[in-house]
């Protein structure tokens, strides 16, 4: 696609409740970042891809998230018994190389409640 | 000690005046370093990306790194109030690594 897609725009989940998030990145890009937004604060990393290979997931806050690339493409984050301090909004980026320009999706807005 | 430091702001200027954005980072073998804005209530957009030491001018905006005082800057010339938003500086920490966020400076333009 022309763009970062991620799906859906929106979600709210009862506290407890396991949710999936989507990223379709740019065709083509190896390199695939998650990040956490908090409101008023910049992206907080979580992990990232080199294709299907996860590299680093050292800022995933807990063992309850968890993220996967199986085909080198589409990844999605999970997040199981979510709680409230999960509300947030997550993006996902892409790059076509390591240290490349990498370029943001929509992001998710999870809102915990 | 946060990897990239940014004064929150706001920062506020006048109409066609200059913005001076700045950032600092930890690691020394940084390799690459991207200018983001973001508006309110929407994703980050990649504004500028500098590799090399000194000036990179794209219409408006300049981009200055400078590696051996670890900083790299973000100039607005003629400051519009459409360029209101927050500003986040981003780095490639080292080679293979993520790219790391600053929290992010709000300007403020007025007309």
């Amino acid at each position: 696609g022309a763009g970062v897609s991620q799906s859906p725009r929106y979600k709210v989940a009862k506290r407890g409740q396991d949710v999936a998030l989507r990223c379709d990145p740019i065709s083509g890009h190896v390199s695939l970042f998650w990040y956490q937004q908090a409101l008023g604060q910049g992206p907080e990393f979580l992990t990232y891809f080199q294709n299907e290979a996860q590299l680093d997931k050292s800022g995933l806050p807990s063992d309850r998230f968890f993220a996967e690339r199986p085909e080198g493409s589409v990844s999605t984050l999970k997040i199981q018994r979510t709680q409230q301090e999960d509300s947030a909004v997550y993006l996902c980026a892409s790059s076509a190389s390591m240290g490349a320009e990498a370029f943001f999706g929509q992001g998710t807005r999870l809102t915990v409640v | 000690q946060k990897e990239v430091e940014q004064n929150s702001g706001p920062l506020s200027v006048p109409e066609g005046a200059i913005a001076s954005l700045n950032c600092t980072y930890s690691d020394r073998g940084s390799q690459s370093f991207f200018w983001y804005r973001q508006y309110s209530g929407k994703s980050p957009e990649l504004i500028m990306s500098i590799y090399s030491n000194g000036d990179k001018e794209d219409g408006r905006f300049t981009a200055q790194l400078n590696k051996a005082s670890q900083y790299v800057s973000l100039l607005i010339r003629d400051s519009q109030p459409s360029d209101s938003a927050t500003y986040l500086c981003a780095v490639n920490l080292q080679a293979g690594t993520a790219l790391i966020f600053g929290k992010g400076t709000t300007l403020s333009v007025s007309s």
